[in-house]
């Protein structure tokens, strides 16, 4: 296995547009996590998901934001109406939340740039 | 609430010894995580704590207290290639990883 993957790595798009993010976690992970990073701050939870069922979603995060799991394996990040604000990097991790001992596995990230 | 505090920046010398301390407050606690980020690029895993005490690993080795909410990760034999962000992350009651904004470590020759 390949580890997190994510993509596309950079996304650069115009204020109004919607972008889609895709994430494939480790085949064995369970759980999916999406985070928003920006320079110099940790990750900033957004939303996670347990298989198919999304288990918690940022109350910080506003509803242009949407994501997805349909099957359990891959996940879909969608922001729509893209404001100058939603540019960062958007992380996705996976885990096997079997123990809980709740090791992530981050892909590499998509970079959003909104003008 | 919950809340991480970590030093923002930390500077050392190459081959000299680092700790970088962070202090936590979490609705409950299942663990902490220790994470390095270099710039531009996703955190990696660097240790786990669950237990009280310290866990060697290589040049790295972190500490808990869970009684005073305290966690210490001690970088041994500096590298140029240890420049980066150092994230704690504690796991709250709902294995909820919380995130600090991490402490920058700059290493000079």
């Amino acid at each position: 296995d390949t580890g997190v993957s994510q993509d596309p790595r950079h996304k650069i798009t115009k204020r109004g547009q919607n972008v889609t993010f895709r994430c494939d976690p480790i085949s064995e992970h369970n759980r999916l996590y999406w985070y928003r990073q920006t320079l110099g701050q940790g990750p900033e939870f957004l939303t996670y998901f347990q298989n198919e069922a999304q288990l918690e979603k940022s109350r910080l995060l506003s509803d242009r934001f949407s994501a997805e799991r349909p099957k359990g394996s891959f996940s879909t990040l969608e922001i729509q109406r893209t404001e100058q604000g939603d540019s960062a990097m958007y992380l996705c991790a996976s885990s096997h939340a079997v123990t809980g001992r709740e090791k992530l596995f981050f892909g590499s990230g998509t970079q959003l740039s909104v003008l | 609430g919950q809340n991480i505090d970590q030093p923002t920046e930390m500077t050392a010398t190459e081959g000299a010894i680092v700790q970088i301390n962070c202090t936590y407050q979490t609705s409950g606690f299942n663990g902490l995580f220790w994470y390095q980020q270099h710039a531009g690029e996703a955190p990696t895993f660097l240790s786990y704590n669950v237990l009280d005490g310290l866990e060697e690993k290589g040049r790295f080795s972190s500490f808990l207290s869970r009684s005073k909410g305290y966690s210490y990760l001690l970088l041994k034999e500096l590298q140029m290639k240890d420049s980066a962000s150092y994230l704690c992350a504690p796991l709250d009651s709902n294995y909820q990883l919380i995130w600090g904004a991490g402490t920058k470590l700059i290493i000079k020759p």
